[in-house]
């Protein structure tokens, strides 16, 4: 079964630094392109970053781009967001998701929230 | 405000038909496919169709999806209580090298 389990999320001063990871198990995780795509709270899918299964490649939302590092261990099976100069507008439940373009799975979610 | 555009609510009685739309440009719809997700209250997104009109396994074959120029549409028949829920298009945009997602439709089954 494919299983996609982020964690990392939490409360976090603007101008700070977090890093989420999402754990993958029950596919070949260095097969596949990886996304990640927040929520805010009663708003919208919005995507950020996708990583190509190699690592060779990435894009990134231009909100985000020049602050957020998308990155991943395939030996360890983990995708990551490495998410600096934190902002209000950051705030959000994080996704992580499989597949280049279509999202076929997707993680249960891990909230950012950013407040002093 | 979301690149591609799509009604904020739609509705239907238990066994009609409701379709949504979504409207794009040249640069994401108009030249790539189309993915409709599913979002149930409090859950992740789900999958719901790919490439404008292909189901993954165990989805019913009550949605449906479709693809004309730079619009695409979702089509809900037999509609049932537990298709409330939030619906979201999706595609590739090569100007942004990005996917784009719609802002959303709220289903509401009366």
């Amino acid at each position: 079964e494919v299983q996609l389990v982020e964690s990392g999320g939490g409360l976090v001063q603007p101008g700070g630094s977090l890093r989420l990871s999402c754990a993958a198990s029950g596919f070949t995780f260095s097969s596949y392109w990886m996304h990640w795509v927040r929520q805010a709270p009663g708003k919208g899918l919005v995507w950020v970053s996708r990583i190509k299964s190699d690592g060779s490649g990435t894009n990134y939302a231009d909100s985000v781009k020049g602050r957020f590092t998308i990155s991943r261990d395939n030996a360890k099976n983990t995708l990551y967001l490495q998410m600096n100069s934190l902002r209000a507008e950051d705030t959000a439940v994080y996704y992580c998701a499989r597949g280049e373009v279509g999202l076929d799975y997707w993680g249960q979610g891990t909230l950012v929230t950013v407040s002093s | 405000q979301s690149v591609l555009t799509q009604p904020p609510s739609a509705s239907g009685t238990p066994g009609q038909r409701v379709t949504i739309s979504c409207s794009g440009s040249s640069s994401n719809i108009g030249s790539n496919y189309v993915y409709w997700y599913q979002q149930l209250p409090g859950t992740a997104p789900k999958l719901l169709i790919y490439r404008n009109n292909q189901r993954p396994s165990g989805v019913p074959d009550r949605f449906s999806g479709s693809k004309s120029g730079t619009s695409a549409s979702l089509a809900i028949s037999g509609l049932r209580s537990e298709d409330e829920a939030d619906y979201y298009c999706a595609a590739w945009d090569d100007n942004l090298s990005g996917p784009v997602f719609g802002g959303g439709t709220k289903l509401t089954v009366l």
